[in-house]
């Protein structure tokens, strides 16, 4: 079965911390993404990666920054939290064309 | 530029009734087209797609979908709903690296 993990299910973090989400994946797939989901609004690519070490902006990559050292494992920063950014962020791996397979989601609280 | 419009926003409908939820979108160059759904407190998955060929896409737990170029649309269709089905859906558009969504349909299906 196809798994992507995403490593916490809840964070509450202060105003100006750093903020490390990760994200793996066990189906060797080589493209990985980034979105946040906020309600009306659907979901908005933050980033995506192609390959190992590559990266590539989204829609709303504002105060975002991500590291992909491994094929399995894409992790999204955040430098500097701030407020706007409390959301559920939900990665994705894909083997083909718009066919996403997502992990169960990260809700972030920053107070 | 591409965008993604679910003409509702939440959809009540009795077990055992038709539904029809609704996506249009706007594209200048070929789309592929896709409708995944999202059960409380769960990721995404994937529901059906089109990439090519006929108009006319079978999804999972009986749902289908219809191309229609002309209108520009891609609404989500099921002959009869069952409680299960209640979960939010998003439409989505796009070529290989950029999958826009939706702001997503909640289906709310009455005992």
């Amino acid at each position: 079965d196809v798994k992507v993990t995403q490593s916490s299910r809840y964070l509450v973090k202060r105003t100006g911390e750093k903020v490390f989400l990760e994200c793996v994946q066990d189906m060797d797939h080589e493209n990985m993404f980034w979105y946040r989901q906020d309600p009306g609004l659907g979901l908005r690519l933050i980033y995506f990666s192609y390959d190992v070490k590559m990266k590539e902006k989204g829609d709303i990559p504002e105060g975002y920054s991500v590291s992909r050292e491994k094929k399995e494992r894409f992790s999204l920063i955040l430098e500097s939290a701030s407020t706007n950014q409390t959301s559920m962020y939900l990665c994705a791996s894909s083997p083909s064309p718009g066919e996403l397979f997502f992990g169960e989601g990260s809700r972030l609280t920053v107070l | 530029a591409q965008s993604v419009t679910q003409l509702d926003s939440q959809v009540p409908v009795f077990e055992e009734a038709p539904v029809e939820l609704r996506c249009n979108y706007s594209s200048s160059v070929s789309v592929y087209l896709f409708w995944y759904v999202q059960y409380p407190n769960q990721g995404l998955q994937l529901l059906l797609k089109y990439l090519s060929g006929s108009t006319l896409v079978k999804g999972i737990n009986g749902f289908e979908a219809e191309f229609n170029k002309s209108q520009t649309s891609f609404h989500l269709r099921k002959p009869s709903v069952h409680i299960s089905d209640t979960a939010e859906y998003f439409c989505a558009v796009g070529p290989y690296d950029k999958v826009i969504f939706g702001p997503g349909t909640s289906l709310s299906v009455i005992p």
